[in-house]
């Protein structure tokens, strides 16, 4: 069965201190990616996305994420967290052409001074 | 540029209620679709559209019913309202499957007692 999975709920990180998020999926093919960021109370906002080409994409606030093809993986990384950065994060798999996205059950991510 | 905008932020139904969850975009977009967040599950697809006249079920569409007139607008039906359907509802849109991701709408807190 097809699946999305972030395998941390919650993440502690330090203001400064370097971010990763896990995300792994399960499909036959190599499918659409993306990462979305959620403030409290507040939409989703897409951080980053990849289709094909360099495995390595850069987003906004200044996350990258990294594909491997081998370990069907989408790990969200940033160098050095702001309080800011504070939220809940959702890995989401495009899985066919009619638009439907599958996400992650989310990361929830909390910076301490 | 609104985007896209959902309308009430809030509501409280009595089980057995109808409603409707507004949503409309700005953008001109074909695809457009409803979720539904609840705690430790993610963003679970009830709805999408890929044009006007053209809707399908998702992931969770038991309860629920959408229809599609025009580009702009995709509303959420609900015909008789449940406990079980307290949750938030996102309405997103994208110009169409691909290297896009979605825009989403600010969500609508649904309270069924």
């Amino acid at each position: 069965a097809q699946s999305v999975t972030q395998p941390d709920i919650h993440i502690t990180v330090s203001e400064g201190a370097s971010l990763e998020l896990r995300c792994n999926y399960s499909y036959g093919a190599t499918p659409y990616l993306f990462w979305y960021v959620q403030s409290p109370g507040q939409g989703l906002q897409l951080l980053l996305k990849y289709f094909s080409g360099d495995t390595l994409v850069q987003g906004i606030k200044g996350f990258e994420a990294e594909f491997k093809r081998s370990q069907s993986s989408f790990n969200l990384r940033k160098p050095s967290v702001h309080w800011s950065d504070a939220a809940e994060y959702f890995c989401a798999v495009g899985v066919d052409s009619w638009g439907k996205l599958q996400f992650g059950a989310g990361t929830q991510v909390v910076v301490t001074p | 540029n609104a985007g896209v905008t959902q309308t009430p932020k809030f509501q409280v139904l009595k089980t057995g209620q109808s409603m409707t969850l507004q949503c409309a975009q700005d953008m001109n977009h074909e695809y457009m679709s409803w979720y539904r967040q609840d705690p430790g599950m993610g963003l679970r697809l009830i709805h999408y559209s890929v044009g006007a006249g053209i809707t399908d079920q998702g992931e969770v569409p038991n309860g629920y019913n959408v229809s599609r007139s025009t580009t702009e607008d995709f509303p959420l039906r609900l015909l008789s309202a449940a406990p079980s359907q307290t949750s938030v509802y996102f309405c997103a849109s994208t110009p169409g499957m691909g290297n896009y991701g979605y825009t989403f709408g600010s969500g609508t807190r649904l309270t069924v007692v």
